[in-house]
């Protein structure tokens, strides 16, 4: 399985940058990553997602080192509206057109006024 | 669209019972997912569905089954529903392609007493 492991929660004010930096040290040279971010009562929903270098949309940025063995999802001027659960996934083919998706613990994010 | 839709959302069972929690999907997706949710313990996967007419063991199979009735349904079934099946279950889908994301049902939350 590829492994996850990340901050179990972050605090930040309203207005900073946020980084959450998610460890997958046995990450295979195909794998891709996904972040995810989930509210209460809600399924968790696609935040970003990338292979290497830095990958940017209209929510966040990922940034991924060369070797790949971390990676740091970066939210731009918290609001409360961003305290969530984030979770990182590595998605590694596993043959036979299926795939291994494998959460983590998630790290629970609280923006505070 | 409709997206992932979970039913019921809520059920209440006794130590003993037993259940199907359906799931069904309208965006012609290959592949099919149940995951459960604790406190503490983020997602972890039961059982998936690469295809109409595959299913395959997850992280946490035991207590469970998974019918793959045709390509937009995946239900999961407690035949005999133990306390520690207490969680929220999440269904999700997605395409076949490495960089697909994983769409999300808004969850049923099952208690067993």
């Amino acid at each position: 399985l590829a492994k996850t492991t990340q901050p179990i929660s972050m605090d930040s004010y309203e207005g900073q940058e946020v980084n959450i930096t998610c460890s997958h040290n046995n990450i295979a040279t195909n794998d891709y990553i996904t972040w995810y971010q989930q509210f209460p009562s809600q399924g968790p929903r696609f935040i970003i997602q990338g292979y290497k270098t830095k990958v940017t949309n209209e929510v966040a940025s990922l940034f991924i080192p060369a070797d790949r063995k971390s990676s740091t999802l970066s939210l731009p001027r918290v609001s409360l509206s961003d305290t969530a659960v984030y979770y990182c996934l590595v998605v590694r083919y596993s043959g036979a057109g299926s795939y291994q998706l494998t959460f983590g613990k998630g790290t629970k994010l609280s923006v505070i006024p | 669209n409709a997206g992932v839709t979970q039913t019921p959302k809520f059920q209440v069972l006794k130590t003993g019972q037993s259940m199907t929690l359906q799931c069904a999907q309208d965006m012609n997706h290959n592949s099919m997912y149940w995951y459960r949710q604790d406190p503490g313990m983020g997602l972890r996967l039961i059982y998936y569905s690469a295809s109409e007419g595959t299913t395959d063991k997850g992280e946490v199979p035991n207590g469970y089954n998974v019918s793959r009735l045709n390509k937009r349904e995946f239900s999961l079934r407690l035949e005999s529903a133990a306390p520690s099946q207490t969680s929220v279950y999440f269904c999700a889908s997605r395409t076949e392609l490495l960089e697909s994301p994983l769409h999300f049902g808004n969850g049923t939350r099952l208690t067993v007493t």
